[in-house]
């Protein structure tokens, strides 16, 4: 199975300050179709999870521009410009291009 | 608008089983895959299955293989999670997901997710 490694685990975050969470996968996530189908979800408490960015860099369609993704091959990076009371949960990266799919541990974001 | 929505909330004796529904409406059942994703208390999300809707076709994670049955039902649009051989290390909300086009299971999944069934089990 694809390990998915995130950092940090814990993200204390001043509002207003900008925050990075980092992913890295065992094994690199271009598929076959030269696609990387690397997702971030963010999960509030007690809600279900809501994906934010697909194939690496995508926003979807409501999530707002202060949330971006970069990366390639096994290193990838959600940041977020300046976080707001809203972005508090936590933050998981899933790799989506070999089965099993796979999530990292989740990064807790929190302000500080 | 697309929804996934679940059935109730489930608590169950060690060794029964448990059968959870999504029902999806708001966009063609047939085009998409549905992914089963468990969250233990406290703990992260994990992959456990997927069904091609259209073709009935699954797969699943090592780990639930044997123990864990994926199934559609397209006349009502709803795919099905039954789990058998409960342990308490079961306890978890259990969600479905939309996964990509029925092209190919790899893809940009997790679009939209069911919001979440809790299964106990306990003595």
């Amino acid at each position: 199975d694809v390990l998915m490694t995130q950092s940090p685990l814990s993200l204390p975050v001043t509002l207003g300050q900008p925050a990075s969470i980092s992913c890295r996968s065992s094994q690199s996530l271009v598929f076959g179709d030269g696609n990387t189908y690397l997702n971030w979800f963010q999960q509030r408490p007690g809600q279900s999870p809501r994906r934010l960015i697909y194939k690496v860099s995508n926003r979807d369609s409501g999530v707002p521009d202060r949330f971006s993704g970069s990366g390639s091959g096994t290193d990838f990076t959600l940041k977020i410009s300046r976080v707001e009371a809203e972005d508090v949960g936590i933050y998981y990266c899933m790799q989506g291009t070999q089965w099993p799919f796979t999530f990292g541990q989740g990064t807790r974001l929190e302000i500080k | 608008q697309v929804q996934l929505v679940q059935s109730g909330a489930e608590v169950k004796e060690p060794g029964a089983s448990v059968k959870v529904s999504c029902q999806a409406s708001g966009y063609t059942f047939t085009d998409f895959y549905i992914h089963w994703v468990r969250q233990a208390p406290g703990q992260g999300l994990e992959c456990m299955g997927w069904v091609n809707p259209n073709t009935g076709g699954t797969n699943y994670a090592q780990k639930f293989q044997g123990r864990v049955t994926l199934t559609r039902d397209t006349s009502i649009t709803t795919a099905y999670m039954d789990m058998s051989g409960l342990t308490s290390d079961d306890t978890a909300v259990y969600f479905c997901m939309r996964g990509s086009h029925r092209v190919s299971v790899a893809g940009p999944v997790g679009d939209y997710w069911g919001q979440g069934t809790l299964v106990s089990v306990s003595s």
